[in-house]
């Protein structure tokens, strides 16, 4: 089956630098890669994804990008502040399937 | 609109007890999930409703009893809980098969096993 890894665990930024969070799936056909963000006692929220058939996308100061060949996708905020602070998973879905594979969390903390 | 609503937000029930969890959607979703998620931790599917049937239990031990009354609303049972089910509870909701694979989660149910 499926299995994401992500990486790192746990990211510090000042506010203003940008934070990029990178996960490698391993079944080269999982086909759609969304990324939530889950703040303290709330349910995860789904703020960006991607399908395999494009290599990047963008949304305000947040971006996606997908690299098929490596099995890899990234997040990339730019210009943090401190409400981007939260947790961040990643996931990967295989084509039919309807369970999302989640890696394992990425703990963002955004200092003023 | 992409809300998921979850009642309640808290329970604490004793091993004993038989509570159900609620959760609703009105965007015309077809598909409905419950996830359980511990602390630090990613969530972890339990169930998935796919036009109002159960399509995949993920070997979820029988204390937990889904249900899928109609399109907008699911249930889960709870009945004879062990401390080690005390977790954050999640429903989400997607089109279903048919349509995008977006899901949305609802703010989920803290749940304590006594």
């Amino acid at each position: 089956g499926e299995n994401v890894e992500q990486h790192p665990s746990t990211l510090s930024v000042q506010e203003g630098d940008s934070a990029v969070i990178k996960c490698t799936y391993s079944d080269s056909a999982s086909n759609y890669f969304p990324w939530y963000k889950q703040e303290l006692g709330k349910g995860p929220q789904l703020i960006i994804d991607i399908r395999s058939n494009v290599g990047e996308k963008k949304d305000q100061r947040i971006a996606v990008t997908l690299n098929k060949t490596a099995k890899h996708f990234s997040l990339h905020i730019t210009e943090t502040q401190p409400e981007d602070s939260a947790v961040y998973f990643c996931a990967a879905r295989l084509p039919g399937f309807q369970k999302l594979v989640f890696g394992t969390g990425t703990r963002l903390l955004v200092s003023p | 609109d992409t809300e998921v609503t979850q009642t309640p937000k808290h329970l604490v029930m004793g091993m004993t007890n038989k509570k159900s969890l609620k959760c609703e959607q009105h965007m015309g979703h077809r598909a409905m999930y419950w996830y359980k998620q511990k602390a630090k931790k990613p969530p972890e599917l339990m169930f998935v409703y796919s036009y109002e049937k159960l399509s995949i239990n993920e070997s979820v031990p029988s204390r937990f009893s889904p249900e899928c009354p109609n399109s907008s609303l699911l249930n889960l049972h709870l009945h004879a809980l062990q401390p080690e089910d005390s977790a954050l509870y999640l429903c989400a909701s997607s089109q279903g098969k048919a349509g995008g694979p977006e899901q949305y989660f609802g703010p989920g149910t803290r749940l304590t096993v006594t």
